[in-house]
């Protein structure tokens, strides 16, 4: 069965303070890696796919990293907009995805 | 098109009460899922549609649920017999069915259900 966990549950940041996010997964045949970005209220939106290890993608202040593992989701610099829950999920196959419970990211001005 | 667009956005139900949600996809998807998500939870599988096949369906979804896609085009999630358990954020997402690249799921606002 695939598994994602997602560490840590909450992360709170000063604005500049760059950081990392977790994600460690368990997949038989990973087809890809997915970060989203949720806001309260909303549905989540979609920021990246990673396939392979060493695949690496930047969205702005964001970079996703894959080891075979784990996928890393580098904030450099965050600003208070960057605040959301950051949810990480895996497909093997053409099976449905798979999500973590997310990191609360708080950037405080 | 507007995205994947999903009604009501909230629903206050008494205990007991049946209740059912829309969703409107992408029109160019044929993929069609269904997922939970509770508080300080990330979104759980509950079903999916290809076109308007029903291809899977969870353990969590009970024999209370049930969901059509008649014609392939809209969906609905039915409720019946609501639990205090069933308050959870119902959110629906479309895809296509094998792209490369693979840009995961568009997600729609959510139902919010709250059930007293």
């Amino acid at each position: 069965e695939d598994q994602v966990t997602q560490s840590p549950e909450a992360l709170r940041l000063q604005e500049g303070e760059s950081s990392s996010l977790n994600c460690s997964y368990t997949v038989s045949g990973l087809r890809g890696l997915f970060w989203y970005r949720q806001d309260p209220g909303k549905g989540p939106e979609f920021l990246f796919t990673l396939y392979s290890a060493g695949e690496e993608k930047e969205k702005e202040r964001l970079k996703a990293t894959l080891t075979k593992k784990e996928s890393f989701l580098h904030i450099t610099a965050p600003k208070p907009e960057d605040s959301a829950t950051y949810l990480c999920a895996v497909q093997s196959g053409n099976t449905p995805l798979v999500f973590g419970k997310g990191t609360r990211l708080s950037v405080i001005a | 098109d507007t995205g994947v667009s999903q009604n009501p956005r909230h629903k206050i139900t008494k205990r007991g009460q049946n209740v059912t949600f829309r969703c409107d996809p992408i029109s160019e998807h044929n993929r069609l899922y269904w997922y939970r998500q509770t508080l300080g939870q990330g979104p759980e599988f509950l079903t999916y549609f290809q076109n308007e096949a029903q291809l899977e369906k969870s353990r969590l979804l009970s024999d209370r649920f049930s969901a059509e896609r008649p014609k392939g085009s809209f969906s609905t999630l039915e409720i019946q017999r609501t639990e205090q358990g069933d308050s959870a954020m119902y959110l629906c997402a479309s895809s296509f069915s094998m792209t490369v690249p693979n840009y995961g799921y568009t997600f729609g606002s959510g139902t919010r259900l709250t059930v007293v």
